[in-house]
Protein backbone atom coordinates (compact mmCIF):
# COMPACT_ATOMS: atom_id res chain seq x y z
CA UNK A 1 0.00 0.00 0.00
CA UNK A 2 0.79 3.41 -0.10
CA UNK A 3 2.72 5.26 3.03
CA UNK A 4 5.06 7.80 3.81
CA UNK A 5 7.85 6.58 5.61
CA UNK A 6 11.58 8.19 6.49
CA UNK A 7 15.23 7.17 5.41
CA UNK A 8 16.70 6.52 8.14
CA UNK A 9 15.25 5.61 11.67
CA UNK A 10 18.30 7.39 13.70
CA UNK A 11 20.54 10.57 13.19
CA UNK A 12 23.23 12.26 15.25
CA UNK A 13 24.35 15.21 14.75
CA UNK A 14 27.19 17.84 16.24
CA UNK A 15 25.72 20.83 18.27
CA UNK A 16 25.39 23.73 15.70
CA UNK A 17 25.71 21.53 12.83
CA UNK A 18 23.04 21.64 10.32
CA UNK A 19 20.47 18.67 10.06
CA UNK A 20 18.54 17.05 7.23
CA UNK A 21 16.09 14.84 7.94
CA UNK A 22 14.42 12.45 4.80
CA UNK A 23 11.26 11.37 4.27
CA UNK A 24 10.09 9.22 1.33
CA UNK A 25 6.37 9.05 -0.28
CA UNK A 26 4.55 7.05 -2.64
CA UNK A 27 1.06 8.68 -3.12
CA UNK A 28 1.47 11.21 -6.04
CA UNK A 29 -1.71 12.26 -5.55
CA UNK A 30 -1.07 13.96 -2.31
CA UNK A 31 -0.44 17.74 -2.17
CA UNK A 32 0.24 19.06 1.39
CA UNK A 33 2.83 17.67 3.32
CA UNK A 34 3.53 19.06 7.44
CA UNK A 35 7.08 18.38 9.71
CA UNK A 36 6.35 17.54 13.25
CA UNK A 37 8.36 16.89 15.88
CA UNK A 38 7.56 14.95 19.19
CA UNK A 39 9.17 15.19 22.40
CA UNK A 40 9.38 12.80 25.01
CA UNK A 41 5.81 12.23 26.22
CA UNK A 42 4.50 15.32 24.78
CA UNK A 43 2.11 15.32 21.37
CA UNK A 44 3.55 16.10 17.92
CA UNK A 45 4.47 19.48 17.93
CA UNK A 46 3.61 21.21 14.38
CA UNK A 47 7.01 22.51 12.40
CA UNK A 48 6.24 23.19 8.88
CA UNK A 49 4.32 22.70 5.95
CA UNK A 50 4.82 22.72 2.13
CA UNK A 51 2.04 22.66 -0.37
CA UNK A 52 2.43 20.27 -3.32
CA UNK A 53 2.78 23.40 -5.78
CA UNK A 54 5.70 24.49 -4.24
CA UNK A 55 9.30 23.27 -3.75
CA UNK A 56 10.73 24.81 -0.71
CA UNK A 57 9.44 26.52 2.20
CA UNK A 58 11.91 28.12 5.00
CA UNK A 59 10.72 29.09 8.83
CA UNK A 60 12.68 29.80 11.64
CA UNK A 61 15.69 27.60 11.14
CA UNK A 62 14.02 25.14 9.60
CA UNK A 63 13.55 24.55 5.58
CA UNK A 64 11.58 22.07 3.83
CA UNK A 65 12.13 20.74 0.40
CA UNK A 66 10.20 18.80 -1.87
CA UNK A 67 10.82 16.89 -4.84
CA UNK A 68 8.05 15.71 -6.76
CA UNK A 69 9.89 13.76 -9.28
CA UNK A 70 11.44 11.36 -6.88
CA UNK A 71 8.59 11.55 -4.01
CA UNK A 72 10.94 12.85 -2.18
CA UNK A 73 10.41 15.19 1.46
CA UNK A 74 13.36 16.75 3.52
CA UNK A 75 13.33 18.86 6.81
CA UNK A 76 16.80 20.84 7.07
CA UNK A 77 17.50 22.57 10.06
CA UNK A 78 20.00 24.98 10.66
CA UNK A 79 22.86 24.96 13.68
CA UNK A 80 21.05 22.12 15.80
CA UNK A 81 20.48 23.02 19.23
CA UNK A 82 20.37 20.22 22.47
CA UNK A 83 16.57 21.36 22.35
CA UNK A 84 16.13 20.03 18.39
CA UNK A 85 16.45 16.88 20.18
CA UNK A 86 13.49 14.81 19.79
CA UNK A 87 11.30 12.24 17.04
CA UNK A 88 10.79 14.24 13.75
CA UNK A 89 7.85 12.63 11.48
CA UNK A 90 6.65 13.87 8.11
CA UNK A 91 3.02 13.21 7.90
CA UNK A 92 1.26 13.40 3.97
CA UNK A 93 -2.14 14.92 3.92
CA UNK A 94 -4.85 12.55 2.49
CA UNK A 95 -8.77 12.79 1.29
CA UNK A 96 -8.31 16.13 2.57
CA UNK A 97 -7.90 15.75 6.04
CA UNK A 98 -6.59 12.61 7.45
CA UNK A 99 -2.53 12.49 8.20
CA UNK A 100 -0.89 9.77 7.15
CA UNK A 101 2.67 9.26 9.22
CA UNK A 102 5.90 7.73 8.94
CA UNK A 103 7.75 6.05 11.74
CA UNK A 104 9.47 8.81 12.05
CA UNK A 105 13.73 9.90 12.70
CA UNK A 106 15.20 10.19 16.36
CA UNK A 107 17.50 13.32 16.40
CA UNK A 108 20.28 13.16 18.81
CA UNK A 109 22.31 16.66 19.18
CA UNK A 110 25.95 15.92 21.09
CA UNK A 111 27.24 18.56 23.02
CA UNK B 1 -7.78 27.91 25.48
CA UNK B 2 -4.22 28.18 24.22
CA UNK B 3 -3.54 24.35 22.71
CA UNK B 4 -5.72 21.02 22.82
CA UNK B 5 -6.05 19.74 25.95
CA UNK B 6 -6.87 15.62 26.57
CA UNK B 7 -7.16 13.97 30.39
CA UNK B 8 -6.49 12.28 31.57
CA UNK B 9 -2.55 12.18 30.83
CA UNK B 10 -2.51 8.49 32.42
CA UNK B 11 -5.12 5.84 32.78
CA UNK B 12 -4.51 2.57 34.07
CA UNK B 13 -7.64 0.04 33.38
CA UNK B 14 -7.81 -3.43 34.01
CA UNK B 15 -8.45 -5.73 30.91
CA UNK B 16 -12.26 -5.72 30.42
CA UNK B 17 -13.07 -2.55 31.62
CA UNK B 18 -14.53 0.48 29.95
CA UNK B 19 -12.74 3.83 29.61
CA UNK B 20 -13.40 7.31 28.47
CA UNK B 21 -10.83 9.51 26.85
CA UNK B 22 -11.56 13.71 27.12
CA UNK B 23 -10.69 16.15 23.88
CA UNK B 24 -10.41 19.90 24.47
CA UNK B 25 -9.70 21.42 20.99
CA UNK B 26 -8.64 25.05 20.33
CA UNK B 27 -11.48 27.18 20.81
CA UNK B 28 -13.16 27.96 17.50
CA UNK B 29 -11.40 24.36 15.50
CA UNK B 30 -13.94 23.14 13.62
CA UNK B 31 -12.43 19.61 12.86
CA UNK B 32 -10.89 17.33 15.19
CA UNK B 33 -9.12 14.26 14.84
CA UNK B 34 -8.20 10.97 16.98
CA UNK B 35 -5.09 9.22 16.33
CA UNK B 36 -3.61 6.11 18.20
CA UNK B 37 0.33 5.58 18.60
CA UNK B 38 1.57 2.30 19.71
CA UNK B 39 5.03 2.78 21.32
CA UNK B 40 7.83 3.63 18.43
CA UNK B 41 5.90 4.26 15.77
CA UNK B 42 3.78 7.07 13.93
CA UNK B 43 0.19 7.92 15.18
CA UNK B 44 -2.30 5.79 12.97
CA UNK B 45 -5.76 7.75 12.11
CA UNK B 46 -8.83 6.70 14.39
CA UNK B 47 -11.97 9.32 13.53
CA UNK B 48 -12.71 12.87 12.25
CA UNK B 49 -14.95 14.85 13.45
CA UNK B 50 -16.23 18.28 11.40
CA UNK B 51 -18.28 20.26 14.34
CA UNK B 52 -20.66 17.56 16.03
CA UNK B 53 -20.64 15.20 12.41
CA UNK B 54 -18.70 12.24 12.64
CA UNK B 55 -17.38 11.89 9.29
CA UNK B 56 -14.74 9.20 8.75
CA UNK B 57 -14.87 6.72 11.54
CA UNK B 58 -12.46 3.86 9.40
CA UNK B 59 -10.15 4.32 11.52
CA UNK B 60 -11.33 2.93 14.46
CA UNK B 61 -10.04 -0.85 15.11
CA UNK B 62 -13.01 -2.57 16.17
CA UNK B 63 -16.61 -1.50 17.40
CA UNK B 64 -15.74 -1.03 20.95
CA UNK B 65 -14.39 1.99 20.27
CA UNK B 66 -16.72 5.01 19.96
CA UNK B 67 -16.36 8.86 19.65
CA UNK B 68 -18.70 11.64 20.15
CA UNK B 69 -18.84 15.28 20.14
CA UNK B 70 -22.23 16.72 20.72
CA UNK B 71 -21.89 20.14 20.81
CA UNK B 72 -18.71 20.33 18.87
CA UNK B 73 -16.57 21.29 20.95
CA UNK B 74 -15.35 18.58 23.51
CA UNK B 75 -14.62 15.10 22.35
CA UNK B 76 -14.88 12.15 23.67
CA UNK B 77 -13.20 8.89 22.80
CA UNK B 78 -15.12 5.43 24.95
CA UNK B 79 -13.39 2.44 24.60
CA UNK B 80 -15.83 -0.52 26.03
CA UNK B 81 -14.43 -3.89 27.60
CA UNK B 82 -10.91 -3.03 27.14
CA UNK B 83 -7.81 -5.10 26.09
CA UNK B 84 -4.29 -5.26 26.27
CA UNK B 85 -3.88 -4.44 22.64
CA UNK B 86 -5.80 -1.21 23.44
CA UNK B 87 -2.76 -0.16 25.28
CA UNK B 88 -0.99 2.87 23.20
CA UNK B 89 -1.06 6.92 23.38
CA UNK B 90 -4.78 8.12 22.35
CA UNK B 91 -3.60 11.95 20.50
CA UNK B 92 -6.55 14.50 19.63
CA UNK B 93 -5.86 16.93 17.07
CA UNK B 94 -7.79 19.79 16.12
CA UNK B 95 -7.80 21.86 12.70
CA UNK B 96 -9.46 25.73 12.14
CA UNK B 97 -11.86 24.58 9.02
CA UNK B 98 -13.62 21.90 7.79
CA UNK B 99 -13.03 20.15 4.42
CA UNK B 100 -9.90 21.27 5.11
CA UNK B 101 -7.25 20.57 2.84
CA UNK B 102 -3.93 22.41 3.55
CA UNK B 103 -4.54 22.70 6.83
CA UNK B 104 -2.30 21.88 9.83
CA UNK B 105 -3.50 19.95 12.65
CA UNK B 106 -2.48 20.88 15.62
CA UNK B 107 -2.10 18.01 18.53
CA UNK B 108 -2.45 17.64 22.43
CA UNK B 109 0.09 15.66 24.44
CA UNK B 110 -2.44 12.74 24.91
CA UNK B 111 -3.78 10.33 26.58
CA UNK B 112 -1.02 7.16 27.90
CA UNK B 113 -3.46 4.04 28.58
CA UNK B 114 -2.29 0.87 30.15
CA UNK B 115 -4.56 -1.84 30.47
CA UNK B 116 -3.32 -4.92 32.79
Amino acid sequence: GESVGLHLPTLSVQEGDNSIINCAYSNSASDYFIWYKQESGKGPQFIIDIRSNMDKRQGQRVTVLLNKTVKHLSLQIAATQPGDSAVYFCAENRDDYKLSFGAGTTVTVRA
Amino acid sequence: GAGVSQSPRYKVAKRGQDVALRCDPISGHVSLFWYQQALGQGPEFLTYFQNEAQLDKSGLPSDRFFAERPEGSVSTLKIQRTQQEDSAVYLCASSSRGGLSNQPQHFGDGTRLSIL
